[in-house]
């Protein structure tokens, strides 16, 4: 079975400053892939990052890096320079060989508040 | 907008009262998923489809929860005699591809947002 564990309720920051979000994950699926999910009040869920099993580097998107450290199993997300608008919750989700690369499995979220 | 999306996006059901919600994925798109987001919970995997055919339903909680996609576009969940642990956002995802990549964004609407009194 695949399982993402968010550790983190809640997270604050100052705009400007970096913010890390950690995810671990757990599953015996040889290749997967490690996801983020972006929740804002609206409640549609906006994809922000992906990072795959055997990727040799981290992945980045803008202002997102993934910190991705395969052998203890985590997957961080980095948020540079954080803006009010990234106020949000946010969510890390796996998919993997056991569920066909299909549906994606999710942690309970983490909810960032950017201060001015 | 050439997005997903759900309706209603707001629905109170008495208990006992069936419910249906409406899914309108990304033209083209060939899987749709349903989730169920419970308050201060991450999304739960329902049911998946790949154009019409429902190849995965182990996430549907009970034999109340009914999901179909006749022709492959539109996808109806259906909820018969709601109970109030029913209550949550039901979200709804659709991706291009159906094959066996690792990368396969699922892009979703904005939910159904149900409330069972």
């Amino acid at each position: 079975a695949q399982k993402i564990t968010q550790t983190q309720p809640g997270m604050f920051v100052q705009e400007k400053e970096a913010v890390t979000l950690d995810c671990t994950y757990d599953t015996s699926d040889p290749s997967y892939g490690l996801f983020w999910y972006k929740q804002p009040s609206s409640g549609e869920m906006i994809f922000l990052i992906y990072q795959g099993s055997y990727d040799q580097q981290n992945a980045t998107e803008g202002r997102y890096s993934l910190n991705f450290q395969k052998a203890r199993k985590s997957a961080n997300l980095v948020i540079s320079a954080s803006q009010l608008g990234d106020s949000a919750m946010y969510f890390c989700a796996m998919r993997g060989t056991n569920t066909g690369f299909q549906k994606l499995v999710f942690g309970t979220g983490t909810r960032l508040l950017v201060s001015p | 907008g050439a997005g997903v999306s759900q309706s209603p996006r707001y629905k109170v059901a008495k208990r006992g009262q069936d419910v249906a919600l409406r899914c309108d994925p990304i033209s083209g798109h060939v899987s749709l998923f349903w989730y169920q987001q419970a308050l201060g919970q991450g999304p739960e995997f329902l049911t998946y489809f790949q154009n019409e055919a429902q190849l995965d339903k182990s996430g549907l909680p009970s034999d109340r929860f009914f999901a179909e996609r006749p022709e492959g576009s539109v996808s109806t969940l259906k909820i018969q005699r709601t109970q109030q642990e029913d209550s949550a956002v039901y979200l709804c995802a659709s991706s291009l591809a159906a094959g066996r990549s690792s990368y396969n964004e699922q892009f979703f609407g904005p939910g159904t947002r149900l409330t069972v009194l």
